[in-house]
């Protein structure tokens, strides 16, 4: 299994600032994950970061509001850009385990307030 | 397209009665399906997936291909249940999920 810490776990922003979020996990992975959870929906992936090479976004989802780090195999950063009351929402960070069959891990999430 | 439906955004039985979590999907590949669940206050943990064909915490879920289901089954349903319950898809590359089921055991 994998342990996963995020930071902030919550924050209050205003709108046109800019939040990073970490992830922190206790083991080396190779694929990262960062999802989106808006109020009462499910869980939408923003983009896989892997690392050394650029994260791969999905549709809907651009580099310049949502640029992501991974400077190593147990860290990533995501920011939330230009902020709007829109981007309310829980954050997520995910990790995927190879070992003994496909796992994915989730950290506790990040909850965001823009005003 | 890989896409999965809940059909029941919420789900209330008593204690004691089977549950049963209905999880329809549609992808044109070989899936792995999983049941994740998420409990109050806590975060995501994955439940179960489909090739394992596990019990875990008395519930089962059957693969039904023809059907294309994946429906998620307990005889007897405990307060210690009541969570919010996502079904979820791994096809080429990425997990979808489904919008939730928030199951809710009354004593």
């Amino acid at each position: 299994s994998a342990v996963i810490s995020q930071k902030p776990s919550r924050d209050i922003c205003q709108r046109g600032t800019s939040l990073t979020i970490q992830c922190q996990v206790d083991s080396q992975v190779t694929m990262m994950f960062w999802y989106r959870q808006q109020p009462g929906q499910s869980l939408t992936l923003i983009a896989t970061a892997n690392q050394g090479s650029e994260a791969t976004y999905e549709s809907g989802f651009v580099i310049d509001k949502f640029p992501i780090s991974r400077p190593n195999l147990t860290f990533s950063t995501l920011t939330v850009s230009n902020m709007s009351p829109e981007d309310s929402s829980i954050y997520l960070c995910s990790v995927e385990l190879g070992t003994g069959g496909y796992e994915q891990y989730f950290g506790p999430g990040t909850r965001l307030t823009v005003t | 397209a890989q896409r999965v439906t809940q059909p029941e955004k919420l789900l209330s039985v008593f204690k004691g009665a089977p549950v049963e979590l209905k999880c329809n999907y549609s992808y044109s590949g070989s899936p792995e399906l999983f049941w994740y669940v998420q409990y109050s206050r806590q975060r995501l943990q994955l439940l179960l997936r489909h090739i394992s064909r596990e019990s875990i915490k008395g519930f089962t879920a059957d693969l039904n291909k023809g059907e294309t289901s994946f429906h998620l089954k307990k005889p007897f349903a405990q307060e210690e249940d009541s969570a919010m319950y996502y079904c979820a898809l791994k096809g080429a590359q990425k997990l979808v999920f489904g919008q939730g089921t928030r199951l809710t055991i009354n004593p």
